[in-house]
């Protein structure tokens, strides 16, 4: 079944440094993937999305590019900033077949960032 | 309000009573959709309708577990005989399509613990 691969935690970086979170999806279509960010005490709100290959989805300087050959979709920011500290979830939406409009979940990485 | 709306935001039960929890989606929206998040976890599907029609309900964990959207708009997920097991934040989620390759749209989410 369709399922997603995301980077343990918790990441810790000082300011203005480069973040990379990894995610991998397994899914028997063509998902729409898509990166979540949960600040403390709030829901999901959505970062960027790529609904097919090649799209690179980009918001707030985080960009994603989705790769289909790595069945992959890493978030990455040049310079990071303290209000960037969230968990950040990377989601596929599944296309097809029984569970046809579902989101599948990673389970979350912790980012702070230190000033 | 201009998002989803989920009350209470926390609720507190004790083993084996019973607990209802609210969603109220963005106007308009078709499509409402229930997670549960476990802590330190990704959000997990539950259940899903299209309007009034609840079309897939096999995320529900068990039998205890029931869900309604009797109008097509606010919905209710109702837990009988509460367990541990059952603490977890409690996420809903519309869109304004039927299906589609477009995001979902998160509320805050109830966070519930079972005593």
């Amino acid at each position: 079944g369709d399922s997603v691969t995301q980077m343990e935690g918790p990441v810790t970086l000082s300011e203005e440094a480069f973040l990379t979170i990894n995610c991998t999806y397994t899914a028997t279509g063509y998902p729409s993937l898509f990166w979540y960010v949960q600040y403390p005490g709030e829901g999901l709100q959505l970062l960027l999305k790529a609904t097919k290959a090649d799209d690179k989805g980009s918001n707030k300087g985080f960009e994603a590019t989705y790769r289909k050959e790595t069945t992959s979709f890493h978030l990455e920011k040049g310079s990071v900033q303290v209000s960037d500290s969230a968990v950040y979830f990377c989601a596929l939406l599944a296309d097809r077949g029984s569970t046809l409009g579902r989101l599948y979940f990673g389970r979350g990485t912790q980012l702070t960032v230190w000033p | 309000g201009a998002g989803v709306s989920q009350s209470p935001r926390y609720k507190v039960a004790k083993r084996g009573q019973d607990v209802a929890l609210r969603c109220d989606p963005i106007s308009g929206h078709v499509s409402l959709f229930w997670y549960q998040q476990a802590l330190g976890q990704g959000p997990e599907f539950l259940t899903y309708f299209q309007n009034e029609a609840q079309l897939d309900k096999s995320g529900l964990p068990s039998d205890r577990f029931f869900a309604e959207r009797p109008e097509g708009s606010v919905s209710t997920l109702k837990i009988q005989r509460t367990q541990q097991e059952d603490s977890a934040v409690y996420l809903c989620a519309s869109s304004p399509y039927r299906v589609s390759n477009q995001p979902q749209h998160f509320g805050d989410g109830t966070r519930l613990s079972i005593l």
